[in-house]
């Protein structure tokens, strides 16, 4: 059975680090790897979709890798702001096609401290 | 921007009350979710569809049933509301698999339901 873990579960840092929170996932059998961001009381907001056959993918000040191989992605994120807080998801679609079945983590709580 | 809206941001019902969740997406999307969110386990899908009347289980289904009849809105059904069924529920809708590549779902900002 696929499991997705995200290691912190918080972090706080200072504005202007350049930090990364890391997905790892059990099963390499996936589509795909999506990265998300849930402010509190909202819905997600999709950052970065990575396909299986991708190493990385970047927007903006974030960048995610993709390891299928030893089941692990990071999130990149430059030069952190306060506006960055927020709780960070990852999910992978598991399978060799799309499904639509997203099997998320519980999620990195971060605080950007100005 | 595509935009998914769920009906309620908060609604509070009582324990065996039949209850509906709607979410409308205007983006002319095929597939539809529905998920709960809880502190400690995360996202969990429910039910989703990939077409008007199709619907498939998610991983837990128990309790709930939804309806599609219409492309652009996903009911979400709890035929006999119960107390462990106060949660977060999240609607989600992505293009058709395959039509435009791999493309992300598109959340609403949620529906927190209370069951009394």
């Amino acid at each position: 059975k696929q499991e997705v873990t995200q290691i912190p579960a918080a972090l706080s840092v200072p504005e202007g680090e350049n930090l990364v929170l890391n997905c790892s996932f059990t099963d390499s059998a996936i589509y795909n790897l999506q990265w998300f961001r849930q402010d509190p009381g909202k819905g997600l907001t999709s950052l970065l979709l990575i396909q299986s056959s991708q190493r990385e993918q970047t927007s903006g000040r974030l960048n995610a890798s993709l390891d299928k191989s030893s089941g692990r992605s990071t999130l990149y994120i430059a030069a952190s702001q306060p506006g960055d807080s927020a709780t960070y998801l990852c999910a992978v679609e598991h399978g060799s096609g799309n499904t639509g079945k997203l099997i998320f983590g519980q999620g990195t709580t971060l605080q950007v401290k100005p | 921007d595509v935009k998914v809206t769920q009906s309620s941001r908060y609604l509070v019902k009582r324990t065996g009350e039949k209850v509906f969740l709607e979410c409308v997406q205007d983006m002319d999307h095929e597939n539809m979710f529905w998920y709960r969110q809880d502190p400690g386990l995360g996202l969990r899908l429910i039910y989703f569809s990939y077409d008007v009347k199709m619907k498939e289980k998610g991983d837990i289904p128990e309790g709930y049933s939804v309806s599609r009849e219409k492309k652009e809105r996903f009911s979400l059904i709890l035929e006999s509301a119960s107390t462990n069924q106060t949660s977060m529920y999240l609607c989600a809708s992505s293009p058709q698999w395959g039509a435009q590549g791999n493309q992300p779902q598109h959340f609403g900002d949620g529906t927190r339901l209370s069951i009394l």
